[in-house]
């Protein structure tokens, strides 16, 4: 049964940039939340997404954005990158009904130059 | 003020001591709670969630205090590979909120 996964594992982006993650649930989840963690905090929440559309967003800019495809994967976009973009991005994923009970995968960490 | 405020640390403690991590949160409406531990540069895996009636799992024991708003997780007996942070984490309306984390450091 595998658990979450999140491609790539590293990105080293330029400032202006756009950039694409990818996460995978685990198996039988339908829920997908994304994290930013930066050096010494905490992860703060960008969104949630289910059923193809997000469910809540946290307090991030619409440089952020998301999507959800039919078989529960997720993707993020980060447009016109900054350098305090630079942070470890999280994908947790979760049943609907218990969207507290979080699955994390291990992380793209970006770095913006 | 943030929701989730825990004491950053570091927490340095000899093996066998026992070590303990306090957290308040600022919305009364929370539901669920929860301590995650993370390792350096790896993802936030779930410890233990926290109830009211407080809860052991072997060496680890979590309480809540919901009049308060603080919760509690209290490490018996540490080990070298208890070395991590410790995040605190509520349960809001449909995502987590994390603390900052407390780090802890367990030395021989």
């Amino acid at each position: 049964d595998a658990g979450v996964t999140q491609s790539p594992t590293h990105l080293i982006k330029t400032r202006g940039q756009q950039v694409t993650l990818r996460c995978s649930p685990k198996s039988g989840h339908d829920t997908v939340s994304w994290y930013q963690q930066a050096l010494g905090q905490g992860p703060q929440f960008i969104f949630q997404y289910y059923e193809e559309e997000e469910r809540q967003r946290g307090n991030f800019p619409d440089r952020f954005s998301g999507h959800q495809f039919p078989n529960y994967s997720s993707e993020l976009n980060v447009n016109a990158l900054l350098l305090g973009d630079s942070a470890l991005y999280l994908c947790a994923s979760s049943f609907r009904d218990r969207d507290n009970e979080q699955f994390f995968g291990p992380g793209t960490r970006l770095t913006v130059l | 003020r943030k929701e989730v405020e825990q004491d950053p640390g570091p927490f340095n403690v000899p093996e066998g001591a026992t070590v303990a991590f306090n957290c308040t949160y600022s919305n009364s409406a929370s539901q669920s709670f929860f301590w995650y531990r993370q390792d350096c540069r790896k993802e936030p895996k779930l410890l233990m969630s926290v109830y009211s009636s407080g809860n052991e799992d072997g060496r680890f024991t979590a309480q809540l205090n919901r009049a308060s708003q603080y919760i509690s997780l209290l490490i018996r007996d540490s080990k070298l590979s208890d070395s991590a942070t410790y995040l605190c984490v509520v349960g809001g309306f449909q995502k987590l909120v994390f603390g900052t984390g407390t780090r802890l450091l367990v030395s021989p």
